[in-house]
């Protein structure tokens, strides 16, 4: 069965703090990995996409990595404004369908 | 560009009624289609998907049901409705085909069964 794991389940920082968020997955044939962004109350946002071991992608201070096992989204010198859930979800190679994370939710103080 | 729409952005139902939430997209033709539930502090749960008109398939078995009466529209039904239906639900879309390319949500609709 798929699963994606998402920790931690939640991350206090503060103001300028760097930090990583950690996705791991087991599904058959990775056919792609989202990173998206959901504020209280509203949709997920998309992020990130990524498609291949070693593959890196970069927004403001969100950079997201790849390896074979897991993903990371790290965010450096974050802001109050980076506060969020940030979810993870895996793409198999065998169907158009996400498994997604638990998320991880993030709160940055000034 | 594309957008996607859902209504109503917030609802509370008494145990038993009928439910009946819409989402429609622009900007895009012939897109996948997607309803998700989540419940507070979790994740999202996929209950059905759709890859054109009248296709739907089900990932969740439970007194829920979808249609997809347009290209572009996308239902969530229920003739009557348990207190374990209130949550947040979550449609998207993603370009037509099988690969699974990324997906767009909407703004949710919050539903209270009470």
């Amino acid at each position: 069965e798929d699963q994606v794991t998402q920790s931690p389940e939640a991350l206090r920082l503060q103001e300028g703090e760097s930090s990583s968020l950690n996705c791991s997955y087991t599904v058959s044939g990775l056919r792609g990995l989202f990173w998206y962004r959901q504020d209280p109350g509203k949709g997920p946002e998309f992020l990130f996409t990524l498609y291949s071991a070693g593959e890196e992608k970069e927004k403001e201070r969100l950079k997201a990595t790849l390896t074979k096992k897991e993903s990371f989204l790290h965010i450096t010198a974050p802001k109050p404004e980076d506060s969020a859930t940030y979810l993870c979800a895996a793409n198999e190679a065998a169907g158009n369908k996400l498994t997604f994370g638990g998320g991880t939710r993030v709160l940055v103080k000034p | 560009s594309q957008t996607i729409h859902q209504w109503p952005a917030t609802l509370v139902q008494p145990v038993g009624s009928p439910l009946s939430l819409e989402c429609t997209v622009e900007g895009t033709s012939n897109p996948n289609l997607y309803w998700y539930r989540q419940a507070a502090g979790r994740g999202l749960q996929l209950l059905f998907y759709s890859v054109g008109i009248g296709q739907i398939s089900s990932e969740v078995p439970q007194n829920l049901s979808a249609s997809r009466p347009q290209d572009r529209q996308f239902i969530l039904s229920s003739k009557k409705l348990l207190l374990s239906d209130s949550g947040f639900y979550l449609c998207a879309w993603s370009p037509p085909g099988l690969a699974a390319g990324t997906q767009y949500f909407g703004p949710g609709t919050r539903l209270l069964v009470l």
